[in-house]
Order: C-alpha cells, then sequence, then structure tokens
C-alpha cells in the first residue's frame, strides 16, 4: 500500500511565524502535490512537483512555497503565517491517475 | 471560477437506501474522473474512477456513471451502511493535455446515512 506521511496532525502558530509542513511517500512517484482544504471550497491546489527541484504553482500559490530536494520529500513553507492560511493541509502523491493523500495537517494561525 | 461543481453540500439517507451524489463540470477536455471518500482529521482515500471512454463503472456497492454530453457524474453507493457517513469529493483531470495530472475537484458533499 502507498504511503503518505506528513509530519504534524495539528500545528498552532502566531501570525508571522515560518511554518514548516513536510510530507513524505514511499512509493517512488514523481509527481506530489500540496492542497489546503476549506468548508465549502473543497481542496484547492497550492503547488505541486514532477520531479527533483522542478515545482509548478497550483491554483492558490499566494503565500506560499516549496522544496522537492529529494523525490520522496515535498515540503510546503509558509514564508510569514497569516490567518488566512489557517486550514487543513494535505499532500498527496500520484501513481498512474490517482492521487494517495496523507492524513492531513490541521494549521491553527493565531 | 470552479469547473467541477458538486452542488449538494449535504445528503441525508437511510441504512440500506441508495444514495445518489451528483457532480458536474464545464471543461470538456476533462477525460478522466475519480470519486474520493473522507472521513474527519484523514485524508481523503481513492474510492472509483471512471475513464471518458466509459460510461458506467461498477465497483461491489460503489457505481460511478457518466454522461459526457451533459457534463455530469453521478455517485451511487447501494446500499448505503453507517460506515458510508462521510464527505465525498468528485474530482476531474485533463490526461491528454499538459497538465501533469493535476486535479480539479468539488466542493464535497456531507453523506450521512441514518439508522
Amino acid at each position: 500500500d502507498v504511503k503518505v506521511t506528513q509530519s504534524s496532525r495539528y500545528l498552532v502558530k502566531r501570525t508571522g511565524e515560518k511554518v514548516f509542513l513536510e510530507c513524505v511517500q514511499d512509493m517512488d512517484h514523481e509527481n506530489m502535490f500540496w492542497y489546503r482544504q476549506d468548508p465549502g471550497l473543497g481542496l484547492r491546489l497550492i503547488y505541486f512537483s514532477y520531479d527533483v527541484k522542478m515545482k509548478e504553482k497550483g491554483d492558490i500559490p499566494e503565500g506560499y512555497s516549496v522544496s522537492r530536494e529529494k523525490k520522496e520529500r515535498f515540503s510546503l513553507i509558509l514564508e510569514s503565517a497569516s490567518t488566512n492560511q489557517t486550514s487543513m493541509y494535505l499532500c498527496a502523491s500520484q501513481g498512474n491517475n490517482e492521487q494517495f493523500f496523507g492524513p492531513g495537517t490541521r494549521l491553527t494561525v493565531l | 471560477d470552479q469547473q467541477v461543481k458538486q452542488n449538494s453540500p449535504s445528503l441525508s439517507v437511510q441504512e440500506g437506501r441508495i444514495s445518489i451524489l451528483n457532480c458536474d463540470y464545464t471543461n470538456s477536455m476533462f477525460d478522466y474522473f475519480l470519486w474520493y471518500k473522507k472521513y474527519p482529521a484523514e485524508g481523503p482515500t481513492f474510492l472509483i474512477s471512471i475513464s471518458s471512454i466509459k460510461d458506467k463503472n461498477e465497483d461491489g456497492r460503489f457505481t460511478v456513471f457518466l454522461n459526457k454530453s451533459a457534463k455530469h457524474l453521478s455517485l451511487h453507493i447501494v446500499p448505503s451502511q453507517p460506515g458510508d457517513s462521510a464527505v465525498y469529493f468528485c474530482a476531474a483531470s485533463a490526461r491528454t493535455t499538459d497538465s501533469w495530472g493535476k486535479l480539479q475537484f468539488g466542493a464535497g458533499t456531507q453523506v450521512v446515512v441514518t439508522p
């Protein structure tokens, strides 16, 4: 079974802090994705990566950056957290057509 | 502008009855459609998919129907069970384009199965 793990299930940060969310997959997938999930909005794509050191902006990249130094690891970075970034963050890894998701990180920015 | 729409935010159904979840899309380039199920505090899990060359795909209690002319798909769950209570997301991708397998998700439908 594909396993996608995320470094934290719950995080509480203060406005202006730098936040790192880590994601690791164990299936040697090339494509990895970061989403945020908000009520009534579904899953919105923040960034994705199709290879090491490669990244592409998704639909809502503002306020975020990413890093992919190793194939199995894809990190999401909030350079200066703001209250409107309070959300559930989901990482996914892609096989042929399906995406496999991690358990999510519930981030609260105070 | 949402390209995948789930217009029913919630659905309540009795145990043993059929659940029907609907999804509409606007992008005619979409050629692969998926349904995901999500429990609270967990990531979405893949449920079932359908390619645009088919109009029906069945897997146990779950059947997905695709009507390309109407740009509409639906998920049928029969019979519904209490463990089916979750949020269901419809997703679509345009695999033949330079989209790198990106999925567009709907807003989700909360299903509650009552005894």
